[in-house]
């Protein structure tokens, strides 16, 4: 079975410029879920999805969103860019929302100048 | 809040030493608890969990056994290996989220 995919890997983007990036979960995994990760702060949760629903979200600012499809592929965008949102923005999924194990993609390395 | 404190680093070891990463948490309820790898250049890859207390998670020769009473999840290896050098997480779910400990960077030197 294949794992949870990332696209794109890797992106310069510079200040103020917006981003998408997107995740393909495992094969019937429904839940996805989104975490930054910093040298400074770490691993962090974003936002978590099910059945297209946002159903919880970490403490960043409304420049970081994200949607998911009905195929349970999602996608996280970040507006107005700034320095600080450079990060390995990684995805995980997992068969359904509660303590079900995650299980993680390669991430998406987002470098802004 | 949920959290996790693990044992700082950076860890060196020789080939074949015992490794032994302390983490301990702080969670209402009762969360599944994680250990995790991170390759560098990589993410995060699963290594074992457990689900309630007492239980032992295992794998690739590291263990981890749910300590309820002392809210500990210490991860351990009898004989590290080159390929052992990884950046290990430990990490608490009961709900929604992963809470993650800060990582903890191990280098086995042949």
């Amino acid at each position: 079975k294949a794992g949870v995919t990332q696209t794109p890997r890797y992106l310069i983007k510079t200040r103020g410029q917006q981003v998408t990036l997107s995740c393909s979960p495992i094969s019937g995994h429904r839940s996805v879920s989104w975490y930054q990760q910093t040298p400074g702060q770490g691993l962090q949760f974003l936002f978590e999805y099910f059945s297209e629903t946002q159903r919880n979200k970490g403490n960043f600012p409304g420049r970081f969103s994200g949607r998911q499809f009905s195929n349970s592929r999602s996608e996280m965008n970040v507006s107005t860019l700034e320095l600080g949102d450079s990060a390995l923005y990684l995805c995980a999924s997992s068969l359904s929302p509660g303590p079900e194990t995650q299980y993680f993609g390669p991430g998406t390395r987002l470098l802004v100048l | 809040g949920d959290s996790v404190t693990q044992m700082e680093g950076p860890v060196t070891l020789s080939e074949e030493a015992f490794l032994t990463i302390n983490c301990t948490y702080t969670a209402t309820g009762y969360p599944s608890l994680f250990w995790y790898v991170q390759y560098p250049g990589e993410g995060l890859q699963l290594l074992l969990k457990a689900t309630k207390a007492d239980d032992k998670g295992s794998n690739k020769g590291f263990e981890a056994t749910y300590r309820k009473e002392t809210t500990s999840f210490h991860l351990e290896k009898g004989s590290v290996q080159v390929s052992d050098s990884a950046v290990y997480f430990c990490a608490l779910r009961s709900d929604y989220k992963l809470s993650f400990g800060a990582g903890t960077t191990v280098t086995v030197r042949a």
